[in-house]
């Protein structure tokens, strides 16, 4: 089945720096991509979802990257602040349907 | 905007009792989750349903059941809870399991059994 690994486990960067959390999967079936952001102490809310034949897809402060042929979805927060200071988890969705969740990025930014 | 509550947010058992976690959402999903979340595994589905009276196993449903009386509400159970099911527990709502389907998590619940 999809294995899907994540990293790193805990980052911690000064307000203003950038910060990369990525995820490498094992199906090549894996259509549907996902990044979901859990503060402290809350539930875990979508940030972005990309699809497979999309590879950049920017947001507010974010951009995703998704290369299809490494089997890598990244998430690049480009100027982070503290409010991004929050759990971080990836989700690929292969075309069956089944979701599998990364293990989790603790992101720490510190004024 | 989208709610799913879990209650309790907080739970402390004994080994061997029975403990009921409860959801419940108010966006009209049909699709609901158990998942738990453990640090170095993720988060893992435990079960799943498509609508009222439907419960399906997930990837790891043993020692657990769940029930699903209404489009609103689904629940865990753990018969005889075990140390090993200490965990966090977040239930999710979704609206389409055919394509990139958006979750909509409850905030948790924290299970730890003696």
């Amino acid at each position: 089945g999809e294995q899907v690994e994540q990293r790193p486990p805990h980052l911690s960067v000064r307000e203003g720096d950038s910060a990369v959390i990525t995820c490498t999967y094992t199906d090549p079936n894996s259509y549907y991509f996902f990044w979901y952001k859990q503060e402290p102490g809350a539930s875990l809310q979508l940030l972005m979802k990309v699809f497979s034949s999309t590879e950049i897809n920017e947001g507010q402060g974010f951009t995703v990257l998704l290369n299809k042929k490494d089997k890598r979805l990244s998430l690049n927060l480009t100027a982070a602040h503290p409010g991004d200071s929050a759990a971080y988890f990836c989700a690929v969705e292969a075309n069956t349907g089944k979701l599998t969740f990364g293990h989790g990025t603790i992101l720490r930014v510190h004024p | 905007e989208a709610a799913v509550t879990q209650s309790p947010r907080n739970k402390v058992a004994v080994t061997g009792g029975k403990v009921t976690l409860s959801c419940n959402q108010t966006n009209n999903h049909n699709n609901m989750y158990w998942y738990r979340q453990d640090t170095g595994h993720g988060l893992r589905l435990i079960h799943y349903s498509y609508g009222a009276g439907s419960t399906e196993k997930g990837d790891i449903p043993d020692g657990y059941k769940a029930s699903r009386p209404s489009q609103e509400n689904f629940s865990l159970i753990l018969e005889l809870a075990t140390p090993s099911q200490t965990s966090v527990y977040f239930c999710a709502s979704g609206e389409d399991w055919t394509s990139a389907e958006t979750l909509y998590f409850g905030s948790g619940t924290r299970l730890t059994v003696l």
